[in-house]
C-alpha cells in the first residue's frame, strides 16, 4: 500500500464550480500536511499548510485535514480557468521526508 | 513564502557534456535540499536528499556517480549531471525544506535536453 494515494484525474469543471480535491494516507504518524498546485512546466508552488487536524481557509482555497480518516482535502470555490493545473499533496513527520501524492490534474473550462 | 532559486532554466548539450544545476534558497536557511526528477505528465521523482556539509543521500535506482550532489552551504546546493546521455533528458526540480514550518519550497525547475 502507498503511504500517500491521490487520484489523478484528470478533472475538469466548468468555470465557478467548487472543486474538491482527497487524498488519503495510511501512516497515523503524519502530522504537516501541504498542497501545492502546479503548472505545466513549472516546479510546485506551495498553496496551503496545515499542521495536524482541522480546517484552514485562504481565500477561494480551503484546506481540510481529517486524521481519524486519514483523508485531506483541498476545495477550491469559484474556480477559475487560472486555476487548470496539476495539484499534489504531501505530507510529513518532523524531521522525516516527505511523502507525495502523484497529482491530480485539473482543468477549469471557461 | 519562500523562495527558491534553480539556474539555469533550461539547457541543452551535446551528450557526453556535463551539466551543473543550481538550486539557492534566497530568504531562508536549508539544511536539507533535495532533488527530483520529472518526466511529461508524471509524478515527481525523488532522487536524493542533500544535507549540507554532508554526503547526499541517494534513492534506490540513482546512480550516484552519474548525478553529482553538493551542498556547500546553507543556502546552495548543486546538482551535476556527468557524461549526460539523451535518456537524463528531462525536468529537474530542486526544493528546500524550511525547517520551522516543515515543509518544503520548490524551485522552478531545469529542463535538460542532451541531443
Amino acid at each position: 500500500q502507498k503511504e500517500v494515494e491521490q487520484d489523478p484525474g484528470p478533472l475538469s469543471v466548468p468555470e465557478g464550480a467548487i472543486v474538491s480535491l482527497n487524498c488519503t494516507y495510511s501512516n497515523s504518524a503524519f502530522q504537516y500536511f501541504m498542497w501545492y498546485r502546479q503548472y505545466s512546466r513549472k516546479g510546485p508552488e506551495l498553496l496551503m499548510y496545515t499542521y495536524s487536524s482541522g480546517n484552514k481557509e485562504d481565500g477561494r482555497f480551503t484546506a481540510q485535514v481529517d486524521k481519524s480518516s486519514k483523508y485531506i482535502s483541498l476545495f477550491i470555490r469559484d474556480s477559475q480557468p487560472s486555476d487548470s493545473a496539476t495539484y499534489l499533496c504531501a505530507m510529513s513527520n518532523p524531521g522525516n521526508q516527505f511523502y507525495f501524492g502523484t497529482g491530480t490534474s485539473l482543468t477549469v473550462i471557461p | 513564502g519562500a523562495v527558491v532559486s534553480q539556474h539555469p532554466s533550461w539547457v541543452i548539450c551535446k551528450s557526453g557534456t556535463s551539466v551543473k544545476i543550481e538550486c539557492r534558497s534566497l530568504d531562508f536557511q536549508a539544511t536539507t535540499m533535495f532533488w527530483y526528477r520529472q518526466f511529461p505528465k508524471q509524478s515527481l521523482m525523488l532522487m536524493a536528499t542533500s544535507n549540507e556539509g554532508s554526503k547526499a543521500t541517494y534513492e534506490q535506482g540513482v546512480e550516484k556517480d552519474k548525478f553529482l550532489i553538493n551542498h556547500a552551504s546553507l543556502t546552495l546546493s548543486t546538482l551535476t549531471v556527468t557524461s549526460a546521455h539523451p535518456e537524463d533528458s528531462s525536468f529537474y526540480i530542486c526544493s528546500a525544506r524550511d525547517v520551522l514550518q516543515e515543509t518544503q519550497y520548490f524551485g522552478p525547475g531545469t529542463r535538460l535536453l542532451v541531443l
